[in-house]
């Protein structure tokens, strides 16, 4: 299967600072999708982007597919975002493989 | 909007009960597929499904099994409930030809 890898694995921030999560991909990238795992377990679609950038509010991604990566950005954290992030890519199979996560934490 | 539902937020069950995780989704989506989730592990796709009465097996099927009778409903079945099943299970869906996943709020089931 795919090899997704998140980095960093851990994070700390200051409420009001801003991050980059990556996602790297060890095959080509056509459904990516990013997702926030709240405290309490569930996961949230963030953003469905296989190419391209989008933005929704105080966060947006950046797919570079040739290169097969992915960049998540969050400005001006707030203890909400604090959770885990997952990337997610589909393989020729129709399965989604996982990154590890990374896991946010944003202290006021 | 999509709302994928499971059946219990939380789950006590003992080695050996037969134990049966549902999971809806209202959104007429063709693909359904279960998931556990174990620290240090992340997200392993254990069965999907991409249309009614078809099943493939994902990662880790070994000791569960699957049921989809119906296209908005997709069963997970422990037949025999080991402690090593302890764990987290999300249940996902999504539509073609996006592929866009959609998750619901996640089953923690204990065996003791």
């Amino acid at each position: 299967g795919i090899q997704v890898e998140q980095s960093p694995p851990d994070l700390i921030l200051q409420e009001g600072a801003n991050s980059t999560l990556r996602c790297n991909f060890s095959d080509s990238v056509n459904n990516l999708q990013w997702f926030h795992q709240n405290p309490w377990g569930q996961l949230i679609n963030l953003f469905y982007i296989p190419s391209g950038t989008k933005q929704n509010g105080r966060l947006s991604a950046t797919t570079v597919a040739t290169e097969r990566y992915s960049l998540l950005y969050i400005s001006s954290s707030q203890t909400t975002d604090s959770g885990v992030y997952f990337c997610a890519e589909l393989n020729t199979g129709n399965q989604f493989y996982f990154g590890t996560g990374t896991s946010l934490t944003v202290i006021p | 909007d999509v709302k994928v539902t499971q059946s219990s937020r939380y789950l006590v069950k003992r080695t050996g009960e037969k134990v049966f995780l549902e999971c809806v989704q209202d959104m007429d989506h063709e693909n359904m597929f279960w998931y556990r989730q174990d620290p240090g592990l992340g997200l392993r796709l254990i069965y999907f499904s991409y249309d009614v009465k078809m099943k493939e097996k994902g990662d880790i099927p070994e000791g569960y099994s699957v049921s989809r009778e119906k296209k908005e409903r997709f069963s997970l079945i422990l037949e025999s409930a080991s402690t090593n099943q302890t764990s987290m299970y999300l249940c996902a869906s999504s539509w073609l030809p996006s592929y866009e996943q959609y998750f619901g709020p996640g089953t923690r089931l204990t065996v003791t």
